[in-house]
């Protein structure tokens, strides 16, 4: 399974945007890149995934670096709603493996 | 309408008891899952089935048995319940083997006394 690095946590104030970074040197080029992220007391919830191109949906961007080692989930405008743990996840082997994940924390 | 929905919530037990989880799907999905996510917060994947065809078996204790009895349906029987297996488990569901994403349900806390 390909490694995935996240920060351990992340702050930010409502309404700033929030650039989450991981880093996942060893994806293979086939591996998409998802990312999920995980309320408190909910299960997790699917956000976005891309392969190359950076990829815009209702709930957040994903910028892909030209390299597939890194990429970052864009939350435009942060809302206390927002505040959850966020997993950056390879694809492969038809399985999402989850790590440890960014936890955010949005102050008002 | 949940789309994927556990049954039950909550499940208290005591040592050494066979119980089982239910997951139902109404997404109209072929592959469904089970994580498990214990005190730590991982989430680990325990099964896959695609077409009530079972296509991971990650490294679980023989305790643990699944059963696709459609594809809309993933049940988890645990027989003799250990201390250890106090966490929460999440069922989901995908089309295709998951390479557009998972829908998850709101998982059953099990505790075992």
């Amino acid at each position: 399974d390909a490694k995935t690095t996240q920060p351990n946590s992340m702050e930010s104030n409502e309404e700033e945007p929030v650039h989450l970074p991981c880093n996942h040197s060893t994806i293979s080029g086939t591996d998409y890149i998802h990312w999920y992220r995980q309320l408190p007391s909910q299960g997790p919830e699917y956000v976005i995934h891309g392969l190359t191109s950076n990829v815009n949906n209702r709930m957040a961007s994903l910028a892909i670096a030209e390299d597939r080692k890194s990429s970052t989930l864009i939350l435009h405008r942060a809302t206390l709603r927002d505040a959850a743990v966020y997993y950056c996840i390879p694809y492969n082997d038809y399985k999402l493996s989850f790590g440890a994940g960014t936890t955010v924390t949005v102050r008002a | 309408d949940t789309a994927v929905s556990q049954t039950p919530k909550y499940l208290v037990t005591q040592m050494g008891n066979d119980k089982s989880i239910k997951c139902e799907q109404n997404l109209g999905h072929d592959t469904m899952y089970w994580y498990k996510q214990d005190s730590k917060k991982f989430l680990k994947i325990m099964f896959s089935y695609n077409n009530k065809e079972l296509i991971i078996n990650e490294t679980v204790p023989n305790r643990f048995s699944p059963k696709s009895p459609d594809k809309a349906h993933l049940n988890l029987h645990i027989n003799s319940l250990e201390l250890g297996d106090s966490a929460v488990y999440f069922c989901a569901s995908s089309q295709d083997l998951g390479a557009d994403g998972y829908t998850f349900g709101s998982g059953t806390r099990l505790t075992v006394v």
